[in-house]
């Protein structure tokens, strides 16, 4: 069974702080991560995607990816209050690319 | 900017009616989804379809259910005979060369 794990939270952070939000996956196969925001009754919006070690930047948003540890993270700067929702991590591990949610990280930030 | 619509919005239904649920992906996309989310849990996978065929189904996606390409623009997602464990959001998703893009989701609601 693929898993991909993460804190449900929620993770408040106050407005202008760094949030971290981590996730880890079981299948060493897996090829393509991803980072969706999904606010509430609504359908998740990919805001970052990473393929290779290390870290890609894109505004505010970091997502590093460790497949040694099979370790995923997004570090969002500078947060917002619009920044509040949860965010689903999500592994593709190839095929024709469905992708494995986990459960999201509801993050809350505190103006 | 292109994106995924699904009609209806929220669909009523008593168990052991048929459903149809309607979707219609980007354009020139090639890979179409479904997912579904039962409220407070996971994005779930149910099944994938590329070149007018099921390329991947999850356990999920069982004889009640079925997918279907009627033309070159709809991707519907039928359950024969709905059940009450069926209530959730369902999302349709396609993808071209790159990450999936979501819909904005059917609420399907068994009573």
């Amino acid at each position: 069974q693929k898993e991909v794990e993460q804190n449900s939270g929620p993770l408040s952070v106050p407005e202008g702080a760094i949030a971290s939000l981590n996730c880890t996956y079981s299948d060493r196969g897996s090829q393509s991560f991803f980072w969706y925001r999904q606010y509430s009754g609504k359908s998740p919006e990919l805001i970052m995607f990473i393929y290779s070690n290390g870290d890609k930047e894109d505004g505010r948003f970091t997502a590093q990816l460790n497949k040694a540890s099979q370790y995923v993270s997004l570090l969002i700067r500078d947060s917002q209050p619009s920044d509040s929702a949860t965010y689903l991590c999500a592994v593709n591990s190839g095929g024709y690319q469905k992708v494995t949610f986990g459960i999201g990280t509801k993050l809350q930030v505190i103006p | 900017e292109p994106e995924v619509t699904q009609t209806p919005s929220h669909q009523v239904t008593q168990m052991g009616q048929e459903v149809i649920l309607r979707c219609v992906p980007i354009s020139n996309h090639l890979y179409f989804y479904w997912y579904r989310q039962i409220l407070g849990q996971k994005v779930e996978f149910l099944v994938s379809f590329y070149n007018n065929e099921i390329s991947e189904k999850s356990e999920i996606f069982d004889d009640q259910f079925s997918v279907e390409r009627p033309d070159g623009s709809n991707f519907t997602l039928k359950i024969r005979s709905t059940k009450l464990e069926d209530s959730a959001m369902y999302f349709c998703a396609s993808r071209g060369t790159g990450e999936q893009f979501f819909g904005p989701g059917t609420r399907l609601t068994v009573l």
